[in-house]
């Protein structure tokens, strides 16, 4: 298997631009994971599915973002519009059972 | 809630160096426990992991024992290499139902000189 595959690896937008992220979880497994990596916050958990279902969405910072599931094999993250403080590495996960994670190598975005 | 809290870095050794990188926990009932490292650029990758108190998880030298009585999960080794220099990462998962999520510690930049 490819992994957790993510892209893009980089992205660059300007403020107020939209920007879509894309994740291709490892077949077989049920639970997706988008966490946001920045140098302050450390790991922020925003949200994970179960079985293509939002399970928990609390650490979603506010309404400019949004997340889906739309089958088993793909997940987009969405932060429409975007701003500077957006700026981190957005990683993707997922798993089988909760014994531990795969991630992707992560989308470093700038937002200038 | 859970809470995971590792030592604060950076941690500096040189090489053949014992390492010990501290982490304690907060949760209920009976998680699970990680380790993970991010080496620079790339997601994190599992090193190991214990499911039950007592357990010893290990790998490539790396070892962490699951300590209930005192709520830790210490990751050690006993000759570090300048390979092994990354981020590394105290994770819990919740116990029973559907909670998969996975609360992470701050990490600890572990740089091994030669």
């Amino acid at each position: 298997d490819a992994g957790v595959i993510q892209s893009p690896r980089h992205e660059v937008t300007e403020m107020g631009q939209e920007v879509t992220l894309r994740c291709k979880p490892i077949s077989g497994h049920n639970s997706l994971f988008w966490y946001r990596q920045t140098m302050m916050r450390g790991l922020e958990l925003l949200i994970y599915f179960n079985n293509n279902v939002p399970i928990d969405d609390s650490g979603m910072p506010e309404d400019r973002f949004s997340a889906k599931m739309p089958n088993a094999s793909f997940s987009t993250l969405k932060i429409q519009p975007s701003e500077p403080r957006d700026s981190a590495v957005y990683f993707c996960a997922s798993s089988l059972v909760d014994y531990g994670y795969t991630f992707g190598s992560g989308t470093r975005l700038t937002v200038v | 809630g859970n809470s995971v809290t590792q030592m604060e870095g950076p941690v500096t050794l040189s090489e053949e160096a014992f390492l010990t990188i501290n982490c304690t926990y907060t949760a209920t009932g009976y998680p699970s426990l990680f380790w993970y490292v991010q080496y620079p650029g790339e997601g994190l990758q599992l090193l190991l992991k214990a499911t039950k108190a007592d357990d010893k998880g290990s790998n490539k030298g790396f070892e962490a024992t699951y300590r209930k009585e005192t709520t830790s999960f210490h990751l050690e080794k006993g000759s570090v290499q300048v390979s092994d220099s990354a981020v590394y990462f105290c994770a819990l998962s919740g116990s029973g139902g559907s909670n998969y999520k996975l609360t992470f510690g701050k990490g600890t930049l572990l740089t091994v000189n030669p």
